[in-house]
């Protein structure tokens, strides 16, 4: 079956890197996505990689993937307090577009 | 475009009570996905609509059901509320077949009291 795991809690200074990490573990996930919840809101898509690639950039934000270990990392670079959130790691299998995603990490990002 | 809707944005409810939540996908989707989540979790699937026929169910019990209308909006009931289905319930919408990621919306905050 599928399950994600995240570590809880992440405190990093305003202006350096943050790195959030993700394991999954089903092998036949499409898509891996990371998601931001801000305090009493929705989800937003933050950025997705599909299984076959390895890095993705958006901007601050880098993916990476490492399929053999089924490892999952998110950076954001310069970390501004605005980025203070819970970030998701999610996995989806492909063509089924059923979601399964991690208990989430929360950022703290100390001014 | 408005994205994904949901409606009501809160509700307060009373144990063994019944309750329908509502949500409008992004135009052009024709999937809805439902998941909840419960305080400090991540989100959990409870089932997908596809063509009005509920195509994919999560670990959750019959007391949750759904529908979806010929315009792909979709309801989610749940009847007989206990205390643990306090939660935010989230509505995402996709279209099938498509390499497209699913929108979610902003959630409905169900209280059960």
């Amino acid at each position: 079956g599928e399950d994600v795991e995240q570590s809880l809690f992440l405190s990093v200074r305003e202006g350096d890197s943050s790195v959030i990490n993700c394991t999954y573990t089903d092998s036949s996930s499409t898509y891996l996505y990371w998601y931001k919840q801000e305090p009493g809101a929705g989800l937003q898509l933050l950025t997705y990689i599909f299984s076959n690639m390895d890095m993705k950039q958006d901007q601050r934000l880098t993916v990476l993937l490492n399929k053999k270990d089924k490892h999952l990392s998110l950076r954001i670079a310069d970390t501004q307090t605005g980025d203070s959130a819970i970030y998701f790691c999610a996995e989806e299998p492909g063509g089924y577009q059923k979601v399964t995603f991690g208990t989430g990490t929360k950022l703290q990002v100390i001014p | 475009d408005a994205g994904v809707t949901q409606s009501p944005t809160h509700l307060i409810k009373t144990r063994g009570q019944q309750v329908t939540l509502r949500c409008s996908p992004k135009s052009g989707h024709d999937t809805v996905s439902w998941y909840q989540q419960a305080l400090g979790q991540g989100p959990q699937f409870i089932f997908q609509y596809y063509e009005e026929e509920e195509r994919q169910r999560g670990n959750f019990p019959d007391r949750f059901s759904g529908h979806q209308f010929p315009n792909y909006s979709s309801e989610l009931n749940v009847n007989a509320l206990l205390l643990g289905d306090s939660a935010l319930y989230l509505c995402a919408s996709s279209l099938v077949g498509g390499n497209t990621e699913a929108f979610f919306g902003q959630g409905t905050r169900l209280t059960v009291v």
